[in-house]
């Protein structure tokens, strides 16, 4: 089974309407990190969480880390085109130093104009 | 502020030959991770390197592939005698020092493609 489960796979969505991405692990996360993938291209990192309760914000993107540290939300508000792209939530099960990431298999987003 | 650099950005390549990418770090980062993505799959750790060390090989297929990272120049991924199995997308990521609350950045990936 997955260690990380994205959901929803994919989603169409409105300009202009609110959105959210989970990212649920089966074991304790020491690290969530969150990229954007275009496609056809490379990882952009959006954010980084590692605390328990821990909330962050960068324009209109807001990611946040459950108290357990095993879920985590992507909420975009106000959608655009330029946020259409592959959501990738990738998390740190180590917490002893940096080892690779174990990604989640993605969430396709398409803004409809 | 360059960030990390893959090449070839593409690489087409026969059954039976060799595949070299090549991936040079952001400035400042010694530590260098390589990933795999398939096509319907997700992004999957294959090797975890610093300088002159391997650290971590758990996600590499146990043959033909290699990977290093010389003390002057790009970490190269090496696969041999490749197979079509092998058409991915090979991504490349370099954070400064490997501390657990360093963020991993990434190259914009080799798409190799075996015919």
């Amino acid at each position: 089974s997955q260690e990380l489960e994205q959901s929803p796979q994919s989603l169409i969505v409105q300009e202009g309407k609110n959105l959210t991405i989970n990212c649920t692990s089966s074991k304790t996360l020491y690290g969530l990190y969150w990229y954007k993938q275009k496609y056809g291209e490379g990882l952009i990192f959006l954010m980084m969480l590692q605390k328990g309760g821990e909330e962050k914000s960068h324009e209109k993107i807001t990611a946040k880390l459950d108290e357990k540290k095993q879920q985590s939300s992507l909420h975009i508000t106000a959608s655009q085109p330029s946020h259409a792209g592959i959501y990738l939530c990738g998390a740190d099960f180590s917490g002893g130093g940096a080892d690779g990431l174990t990604f989640g298999k993605g969430t396709h987003l398409i803004i409809q104009p | 502020n360059a960030g990390v650099m893959q090449n070839p950005r593409h690489l087409v390549r026969r059954r039976g030959q060799e595949a070299r990418l090549r991936c040079s770090p952001m400035k400042g980062h010694s530590h260098v991770y390589w990933y795999r993505q398939l096509p319907e799959e997700g992004l999957k750790f294959m090797v975890y390197l610093q300088k002159e060390n391997i650290i971590d090989e758990s996600g590499m297929p146990k043959e033909r592939f290699s990977a290093e990272f010389p003390k002057e120049g790009p970490s190269i991924l090496r696969i041999q005698q490749v197979v079509r199995g092998d058409s991915a997308a090979y991504f490349c990521a370099s954070s400064p020092s490997g501390s657990p609350s360093e963020t991993q950045y990434f190259g914009p990936g080799t798409r190799l493609l075996v015919l």
